[in-house]
C-alpha cells in the first residue's frame, strides 16, 4: 500500500534555484523520512522528522510536517547540479515498516 | 564501513529457474527489509524481519520467501521466478525506529 503521495512527479530548475517538494499520506505516523536515490542507486537518508515536530533543518534541507495536513514538504535552497536524483518520503508508524511514496524526480540545469 | 551488501548486482535468468538474492549487513541491525523498485510504483515491501528466526510479509510477498538465521544475512529466494517479478530489488536495515540503510540494489531480468 502507497502512503506517500509526493508532488510534484518532476521538477527541472536552474543552478541556485530552491526546491520544494511535498508529501501526503493517509494515516497516523510515528515519523516521516526523506531519501534520495541517484540513479540506479540506494536510497540515502536524508532526514527524519518525528510526529510531535513541525520542522527541521540539515544543512541546505529543511522539512516541515503538518500532522493536522497529513503532509510534509522538502526545501532544498540553492540547489546544485549534485542535487539531480530522485527523492522519496517515507512515512513509519508502529513496528518499524517504512511505506514510501512514487517520489520526486529532481533536475538541476547548470 | 558500515553497509549493506547485495549479490549479485544484476541478474539475467529465465521463468522458472530458482535464484537466491543475498543480502548482508556490519552493522549489528535487528531490522531487515526487502523491496521492489518498479516505475511509478515507489518502493514496495516484500518481507521484513524484526529479528533472528523472525520474519513476516509484507505488501508483495507472493512469489518470494525469505529467511533470517543469522543476524547479519537475509538472504530473498525466488523458487520459480516469473517475468513480472522483473524489477530493481533493495535490502535494507536499521535499528528499530531509526532511518534504514540500503544496499546498492540487485537489476532482476526473467525472460
Amino acid at each position: 500500500s502507497q502512503q506517500g503521495e509526493e508532488d510534484p512527479q518532476a521538477l527541472s530548475i536552474q543552478e541556485g534555484e530552491n526546491a520544494t517538494m511535498n508529501c501526503s499520506y493517509k494515516t497516523s505516523i510515528n515519523n516521516l523520512q526523506w531519501y534520495r536515490q541517484n540513479s540506479g542507486r540506494g536510497l540515502v537518508h536524508l532526514i527524519l522528522i518525528r510526529s510531535n515536530e513541525r520542522e527541521k533543518h540539515s544543512g541546505r534541507l529543511r522539512v516541515t510536517l503538518d500532522t493536522s495536513k497529513k503532509s510534509s514538504s522538502l526545501l532544498i535552497t540553492a540547489s546544485r547540479a549534485a542535487d539531480t536524483a530522485s527523492y522519496f518520503c517515507a512515512t513509519q508508524g508502529e513496528g518499524n515498516k517504512l511505506v514510501f511514496g512514487a517520489g520526486t524526480i529532481l533536475r538541476v540545469k547548470s | 564501513e558500515a553497509q549493506v551488501t547485495q549479490n549479485p548486482r544484476y541478474l539475467i535468468t529465465v521463468t522458472g529457474k530458482k535464484l537466491t538474492v543475498t543480502c548482508s549487513q556490519n552493522m549489528n541491525h535487528e531490522y531487515m527489509s526487502w523491496y521492489r523498485q518498479d516505475p511509478g510504483l515507489g518502493l514496495r515491501q516484500i518481507y521484513y524481519s524484526m529479528n533472528v528466526e523472525v520474519t513476516d510479509k509484507g505488501d508483495v510477498p507472493e512469489g518470494y520467501k525469505v529467511s533470517r538465521k543469522e543476524k547479519r544475512n537475509f538472504p530473498l529466494i525466488l523458487e520459480s521466478p516469473s517475468p513480472n517479478q522483473t524489477s530493481l530489488y533493495f535490502c535494507a536495515s536499521s535499528f528499530p525506529g531509526q532511518p534504514q540503510h540500503f544496499g546498492d540494489g540487485t537489476r532482476l531480468s526473467i525472460l
